[in-house]
């Protein structure tokens, strides 16, 4: 079945430091890739998607490219601030499938620090 | 625009109590989902409704039921309480193509003692 597979956290950087957050998967076909952020207390957010192979999602500074090759859509942030803080899902979706049933891979804290 | 509403926001169970979670989504989605995300263990599926009038099991769907009432809500019940549910459980909903992701709501924190 499809899978997702993320780095272990938390990941604990500096203010302005740059960020790469793993993920790759494992799905037939030509999945739909996301990003998803949850702050605190809060439900999950949408923060980037890429839907083929070498798309670039991007959103808030955050950066991820869809990689087929390597079955990878890593998440990159150049400078990352305090208030980035929070855990990221990386998922995905298949492309067929009438239920649309997204995988989510386990989470990885991001703890930003000045 | 509320997008997906869920209620209550926290809950204190004793075992064997049932209770009924509640969600509603106003972005006319086809699909709805619910979720249970535990620690270390990310979001896991346990019951999905494709279309109003469907519902399917996820991946950890014992001790759970679900009724989607109409294209709006979707419910989760748990019967009888264990200490194993305690968890955040999250409802989302999807529409259009795959170009799309979940919108969810803001989650249910429920404690069973």
């Amino acid at each position: 079945g499809d899978s997702v597979t993320q780095m272990e956290g938390p990941v604990t950087l500096s203010e302005e430091a740059c960020l790469t957050i793993n993920c790759t998967y494992t799905a037939t076909g030509y999945p739909s890739l996301f990003w998803y952020v949850q702050y605190p207390g809060e439900g999950l957010q949408l923060l980037l998607k890429a839907t083929k192979a070498d798309d670039k999602g991007s959103n808030k500074g955050f950066e991820a490219t869809y990689r087929k090759e390597t079955t990878s859509f890593h998440l990159e942030k150049g400078s990352v601030q305090v208030s980035d803080s929070a855990v990221y899902f990386c998922a995905l979706r298949p492309l067929t499938g009438t239920a649309s049933k997204l995988t989510f891979g386990t989470g990885t804290r991001l703890q930003v620090t000045l | 625009n509320a997008g997906v509403t869920q209620t209550p926001k926290f809950q204190v169970l004793k075992t064997g109590q049932s209770m009924t979670l509640q969600c509603a989504q106003d972005m006319n989605h086809n699909s709805m989902y619910w979720y249970r995300q535990d620690p270390g263990m990310g979001l896991r599926l346990i019951y999905y409704s494709a279309s109003e009038g469907t519902t399917d099991k996820g991946e950890v769907p014992n001790g759970y039921n679900v009724s989607r009432l109409n294209k709006r809500e979707f419910s989760l019940r748990l019967e009888s309480a264990a200490p194993s549910q305690t968890s955040v459980y999250f409802c989302a909903s999807i529409g259009g193509t795959t170009n799309y992701g979940y919108t969810f709501g803001s989650g249910t924190r429920l404690t069973v003692v």
